[in-house]
């Protein structure tokens, strides 16, 4: 299996830009997190979806990020406008039922807004 | 609710030695737990999970942890350290659909 699979690596724009990271689960994975990770902050869970449908988005900081999984094997996150405050490293992660639901994930895209 | 802390944001252990991370956890129902590894630049590597099938779990890269009910404990443990495990480290317990991370111990490996 390919693992999950995240595009871009590396992203660097400007502030007030729009930014789009991208996530492949793992194929047949029914659930899927997006995660920042900083160094002030640590790791944040963001959202996560089951069965392409949003659970839980309390983690989203504000309404300018937003994410959609319109099929099984594609997510998105997005960010618009972007702020400096955004530059971080955003992982996506999947996992299946059952139990205990270990979570699988991808390698990354470190966002640097300037 | 589940949560887990580690203790000590950072550890130090020289080659050859034994590397012990701390983690604890608090939960309602019977836990799954979970260590995780981090390299530079890269994403979290599963290194071991609880399931309650067995106390002591065994992982890879000679790693390994031992679940302490009595303790509510989850220490990660490896009888010798090689400058290769030099990473960061998350513990996490499994809350119904997603995973609780703790905020990570950064080892550091001494020649």
């Amino acid at each position: 299996d390919a693992g999950v699979i995240q595009s871009p690596r590396h992203e660097v724009t400007e502030m007030g830009q729009e930014v789009t990271l991208r996530c492949k689960p793992i194929s047949g994975h029914d659930y899927l997190f997006w995660y920042r990770q900083t160094m002030m902050r640590g790791l944040e869970l963001l959202i996560y979806f089951n069965n392409n449908v949003p659970i839980d988005d309390s983690g989203m900081p504000e309404d300018r990020f937003s994410a959609k999984m319109p099929n099984a094997s594609f997510s998105t996150l997005k960010i618009q406008p972007s702020e400096p405050r955004d530059s971080a490293v955003y992982f996506c992660a999947s996992s299946s039922n059952p139990s205990p639901r270990e979570q699988f994930f991808g390698p990354g895209t470190r966002l640097t807004v300037l | 609710a589940q949560s887990v802390t580690q203790l000590g944001s950072h550890v130090s252990v020289s080659e050859g030695a034994l590397v012990l991370l701390r983690c604890n956890y608090s939960s309602s129902v019977p836990p799954y737990l979970f260590w995780y590894v981090q390299y530079p630049n890269q994403g979290l590597q599963l290194l071991l999970k609880y399931t309650s099938a067995a106390t002591l779990v065994k992982g890879i890269n000679g790693f390994e942890a031992e679940f302490k009910k009595s303790e509510t404990s989850f220490h990660l443990t490896k009888p010798s350290a090689h400058m290769s495990d030099a990473a960061e480290y998350f513990c996490a317990v499994n809350g119904n659909e997603k995973l609780t991370f703790g905020t990570g111990t950064r080892l550091t490996i001494i020649p």
